[in-house]
């Protein structure tokens, strides 16, 4: 099966810097991804990672260690409007995406 | 151009009851896959369905089913509703199949059972 953690919450300040841990427990998969979800509303994608490394778009990256099973999201420059929960995805060979928890980011004035 | 669509977009039922979620993928995509989201949690897999045929099913009860039609749109129905099935259930939709495709959300149908 597959396991994915994410920390619950995070609070950070406007025009700071923040990184969202995923951890995941898979024996092995095709992509991760991230997404943004703000309250209410359906998530939207943020990037995709299939080799390791580090993919830059903008003042979102997310960066990929499948040795270590692990990935984050950066934000860089924080808006307010960022405040939203930010959604870890893999998609196990032969599976659809499997979800982590989410981790709600508040950005603070 | 049309994101995915999804109606209707909040739905009170009791217990016992059935439901019918609609959804309408991206124009040009022919896969869609439907998850469930409970408050404070990432989305459940649900479905997926591809040129009209099931290509995935999650861990949830034979009370949940689905189809697909000849223009890619599709209907999530869920029997005998529980207290447990409110919910917002998300529809996805994608180019193909594949798990390195893509999914884009629609807005999401908010059920809720009582």
């Amino acid at each position: 099966g597959q396991n994915i953690d994410q920390p619950t919450e995070m609070t950070a300040t406007e025009g700071a810097i923040v990184q969202i841990n995923c951890t995941y427990q898979t024996s092995g998969f095709n992509g991760l991804f991230w997404y943004q979800q703000h309250a209410g509303e359906a998530p939207t994608f943020l990037s995709y990672n299939v080799l390791d490394g580090l993919e830059e778009k903008g003042r979102f990256s997310s960066f990929l260690s499948r040795s270590k099973g692990y990935s984050y999201l950066l934000l860089k420059e924080l808006q307010m409007k960022d405040s939203a929960s930010y959604l870890c995805a893999v998609t196990p060979y032969g599976q659809n995406f499997v979800f982590g928890p989410g981790t709600r980011l508040s950005v603070l004035p | 151009d049309a994101g995915v669509t999804q109606s209707p977009t909040h739905l009170i039922k009791t217990r016992g009851q059935h439901v019918t979620l609609r959804c309408s993928p991206i124009s040009g995509h022919k896969s869609v896959s439907w998850y469930q989201q409970v408050l404070g949690q990432g989305p459940q897999f649900i479905f997926q369905y591809y040129e009209k045929e099931e290509r995935g099913r999650g861990n949830f009860p034979d009370r949940f089913s689905a189809r697909q039609f000849p223009n890619y749109s599709s209907e999530l129905n869920v029997n005998a509703l529980l207290l447990g099935d409110s919910a917002l259930y998300l529809c996805a939709s994608s180019l193909v199949h594949t798990s390195t495709d893509t999914q884009y959300f629609g807005p999401g149908t908010r059920l809720t059972v009582l």
